[in-house]
């Protein structure tokens, strides 16, 4: 199975900053990556598909790069809502596969 | 619009069973492959299983493999999970949601269901 890592598992920021938070897939998964956020008692939220492609109705200040095996998420100008924990997930394989996550906290 | 509801959870013993239901509605159910996806408390996510638009075709992760069944009702718009040989490492909200067309990711989700395992 094709492993997930994510990386800072935890980010202190503020309002303003700009944030990258890093995907790394065990194997090449092309550009079948998403990003997601979660909030506490929350469903997770599509974020970014196909590594790059900004969902629907998602602020224009988070943006997706990469491809093969490295991906980053990056926030451009961190906003107050922007405080959530970050998943990545690939799904290249039939076996899908999410990183631990990265909770981003307000410094 | 878009809505998933599950239903079936709650606290069951080691070893029991346990079937979640996901009712959809606000888009044609027959069109969409669907997941389950889980999360323990206080942490991460878990993809658990897929199944496609006919049910045709169905993947599971390896922890549950064997024991879950994942299945579906085109007429009744709704998603099942029958779970069994329970463990305490299955407790966790089940979520159950929608995978976009064309590898756009997963696009919705429900509010999730929360199983407990415990004696």
């Amino acid at each position: 199975d094709i492993q997930m890592t994510q990386s800072p598992s935890s980010l202190s920021a503020s309002v303003g900053d700009r944030v990258t938070i890093t995907c790394r897939a065990s194997h090449s998964i092309n550009n079948w990556l998403a990003w997601y956020q979660q909030k506490p008692g929350k469903a997770p939220k599509l974020l970014i598909y196909k590594a790059s492609s900004l969902e629907s109705g998602v602020p224009s200040r988070f943006s997706g790069s990469g491809s093969g095996t490295e991906f980053t998420l990056t926030i451009s100008s961190l906003q107050p809502d922007d405080f959530a924990t970050y998943y990545c997930q690939q799904y290249n394989s039939f076996i899908y596969t999410f990183g631990q996550g990265t909770k981003l906290e307000i410094k | 619009q878009v809505q998933l509801v599950e239903s079936g959870g709650g606290l069951v013993k080691p070893g029991g069973s346990l079937r979640l239901s996901c009712a959809v509605s606000g888009f044609t159910f027959s069109d969409y492959y669907m997941s389950w996806i889980r999360q323990a408390p206080g942490k991460g996510l878990e993809w658990v299983s897929y199944i496609s638009s006919s049910g045709g075709t169905i993947y599971y992760a390896d922890s549950v493999k064997g024991r879950f069944t994942i299945s579906r009702d085109n007429a009744k718009n709704s998603l099942y999970l029958q779970m069994n040989s329970l463990r305490a490492e299955d407790t966790a909200v089940y979520y159950c949601a929608r995978q976009a067309w064309g590898g756009q990711g997963i696009d919705y989700w429900g509010q999730g269901t929360l199983v407990t395992v415990s004696s």
